[in-house]
């Protein structure tokens, strides 16, 4: 089956500055990639998707990118707010399976 | 109100007893999923269901059983035979399944 592998775990940074977070999956046939973040005490909500067919997505300060020669794909954030403190959780999918999470990343962001 | 709900938000049982977890949706989506969160675990698939009256075991279904008999419920059984039952239920559901999957609010589960 599937499996996401996130990196890293945590990731500390300045207001302002970007923030990377990478993962990788195991199965080449999975074709949906989205990210959730996921405030303290709330449920996890999407922030943006990518699916196999396009190879970059950009939605204001936030964008997603996918190699899927590399079995990769990266969310990044520019111009980080103390806001975006969150846990940020990757995840990938194909017709007929459920979506499989990576371990999450806890970004801090401090003014 | 359209959306997914889960209940109760946090539910305590003894240990050795069995605890259904509530989840209703009124999104019209066809897949319905249980994932258990873990503090460093991420979310770990429990069990999912495309369709009425079908579901598959996820990556940590042991201990665990559900039913789909309508498409709008998805419960989700946690049994004696889980060995670590004190954790944080999420419930989902999508369209289908290579789609944005809503989550519900979760129910904390803790075993005394």
């Amino acid at each position: 089956g599937e499996n996401v592998e996130q990196h890293p775990s945590t990731l500390s940074v300045q207001e302002g500055d970007s923030a990377v977070i990478k993962c990788t999956y195991s199965d080449s046939a999975s074709n949906y990639f989205p990210w959730y973040k996921q405030e303290l005490g709330k449920r996890p909500q999407l922030i943006i998707d990518i699916r196999s067919n396009v190879g970059e997505k950009k939605d204001q300060r936030i964008a997603v990118t996918l190699n899927k020669t590399a079995k990769h794909f990266s969310l990044h954030i520019t111009e980080t707010q103390p806001e975006d403190s969150a846990v940020y959780f990757c995840a990938a999918s194909k017709a007929g399976t459920a979506l499989i999470f990576g371990k999450g990343t806890t970004l801090s962001v401090s003014s | 109100d359209g959306g997914i709900t889960q209940s109760p938000k946090y539910l305590f049982r003894k240990e050795g007893q069995n605890v259904t977890l509530s989840c209703e949706q009124n999104l019209n989506h066809d897949a319905m999923y249980w994932y258990r969160q873990d503090p460093g675990q991420g979310l770990r698939l429990i069990y999912y269901s495309q369709i009425v009256n079908d579901f598959q075991k996820g990556d940590i279904a042991e201990g665990y059983s559900v039913s789909r008999e309508k498409k709008e419920s998805f419960p989700l059984t946690v049994t004696s035979a889980q060995k670590n039952p004190t954790a944080f239920y999420l419930c989902a559901s999508s369209p289908r399944t290579d789609t944005e999957a809503f989550f519900g609010q979760g129910t904390r589960l803790t075993v005394v």
